[in-house]
């Protein structure tokens, strides 16, 4: 079974606060993906990678950034975090960019 | 611009029922569709997918179809369970741009079965 696992399930963090989420894949898989989740907007993309050190920008980009050195672990940066980046955040994999994608157990940040 | 539709957004129905959750999207050049369950404050599992060149799929009590001319899909769930409780999402992939790879999401049926 494919197994993605996020660092945090919840997180409190402060405004202007630096913060790293971790996301780690144990099926070799070539992407990997950030989304986040808000309550009447659904699922949007941040970024996501294709390859390491490769990233491109989805929907909603602003306010973070994205690093990817190994192939199994993809991390999502909010510089100075923000009240309205508090939300739900969901790390996914597949092995190739148009195949199933598998979620982790997902990231519940609030920023005070 | 691709937009995803789940209707209704909320559903109760008794144990044992037979349902059906509608999923629509405006732009048929999908490369395929993914449907999910989502339980409260938790991640997504998958539960199918269909590729845009198949009309269905199967997977123990239920089973997605796909009408890409005319942006539908549905989940049929048989014999439903309290355990089936949960909110059901669909999403697509495009078959182009630059983003691909990237599911675009509706906004999901909460689905609660009675005992």
């Amino acid at each position: 079974d494919v197994k993605v696992t996020q660092s945090s399930r919840y997180l409190v963090k402060r405004t202007g606060e630096k913060v790293f989420l971790e996301c780690v894949q144990d099926m070799d898989h070539e992407n990997m993906f950030w989304y986040r989740q808000d309550p009447g907007l659904g699922l949007r993309l941040i970024y996501f990678s294709y390859d390491v050190k490769m990233k491109e920008k989805g929907d909603i980009p602003e306010g973070y950034s994205v690093s990817r050195e190994k192939k199994e672990r993809f991390s999502l940066i909010l510089e100075s975090a923000s009240t309205n980046q508090t939300s739900m955040y969901l790390c996914a994999s597949s092995f190739w960019e148009v195949d199933e994608q598998f979620f982790g157990p997902g990231t519940r940040l609030t920023v005070l | 611009k691709q937009e995803v539709t789940q209707i209704p957004a909320a559903l109760s129905v008794p144990e044992g029922e037979n349902l059906v959750l509608n999923c629509s999207f405006t732009d048929s050049a999908i490369y395929n569709l993914q449907w999910f369950r989502q339980d409260p404050g938790k991640g997504l599992t998958s539960l199918l997918l269909i590729q845009s060149s198949q009309r269905e799929q199967t997977s123990g009590r239920l089973n997605a179809s796909l009408d890409k001319s005319s942006g539908r899909s549905t989940l049929y769930i048989a014999a439903s369970q309290p355990g089936d409780s949960a909110t059901y999402l669909c999403a697509v992939v495009m078959n182009y741009g630059g983003s691909q790879g990237n599911l675009i999401f509706g906004k999901g049926t909460k689905l609660s079965v009675k005992p």
